[in-house]
């Protein structure tokens, strides 16, 4: 069946370091979303990719979708403490089922 | 505008009760998910509904799960006979449309089910 594999699955980082999680999709996506999960929370949408190749910015956050729609990935830069959680991609194929990835979880080391 | 309300937030049940779980959506939203998440784990899609009609249910397990949206009223995942491995996070979504636009899903802050 169709998945989104999401890696790696855990990073530990120091606080400053840089964070990237990627997302691959076994067939062509037609929008790709991320969300991220605090601790003991909820889910929260990020943002939605829609077009081949975009790119988009939140502050530290840089959002990726592959060329062939079928990649992804986040990119934190300097992480903070307020970044901990787990993030999640979720890809959106040809009909209305979304794909989730397993999430990454990015703990801040000490 | 009111998010996606879940209740309750906390449910302790013992092996052989029932379980009943509400999901009522944003205003304006006619679409609900149902994922359960266990500790340390990612979000498992389980049912996708529409007011009075489910349209994908193959990730809700066949036997002891069902889940409804009424026409009037919240959605509601309901498990028969609880074992302890149905202890998890249960997370409701609800978007606005799906078939024809590209929205995201608003979660509740889900129903923690304990099973003793």
């Amino acid at each position: 069946g169709q998945q989104v594999m999401q890696i790696p699955q855990y990073q530990h980082v120091q606080e400053g370091e840089d964070f990237t999680t990627y997302c691959n999709s076994s067939t062509t996506l037609s929008n790709i979303q991320w969300y991220k999960q605090r601790p003991g929370g909820h889910p929260v949408f990020l943002i939605q990719l829609v077009k081949s190749g975009e790119v988009k910015k939140q502050k530290r956050l840089t959002f990726q979708f592959g060329e062939a729609k079928k990649n992804s990935s986040l990119h934190i830069t300097a992480t903070q403490t307020t970044d901990v959680g787990t993030y999640f991609c979720a890809g959106k194929t040809s009909n209305y089922q979304l794909i989730w990835g397993a999430g990454t979880k990015l703990i801040i080391k000490p | 505008n009111a998010g996606v309300m879940q209740n309750p937030r906390h449910l302790v049940r013992r092996r052989g009760q029932e379980a009943r779980l509400r999901c009522s959506p944003m205003k304006g939203h006619s679409h609900v998910y149902w994922y359960r998440q266990l500790p340390e784990e990612g979000l498992k899609f389980m049912v996708y509904l529409q007011k009075e009609n489910i349209i994908d249910e193959s990730g809700m397990p066949k036997e002891r799960f069902s889940a409804e949206f009424p026409k009037e009223g919240p959605s509601i995942l309901r498990i028969q006979q609880v074992v302890r491995g149905d202890s998890a996070a249960y997370f409701c979504a609800s978007s606005r449309e799906e078939l024809l636009s590209y929205n995201e899903q608003f979660f509740g802050p889900g129903t923690r089910l304990t099973v003793l």
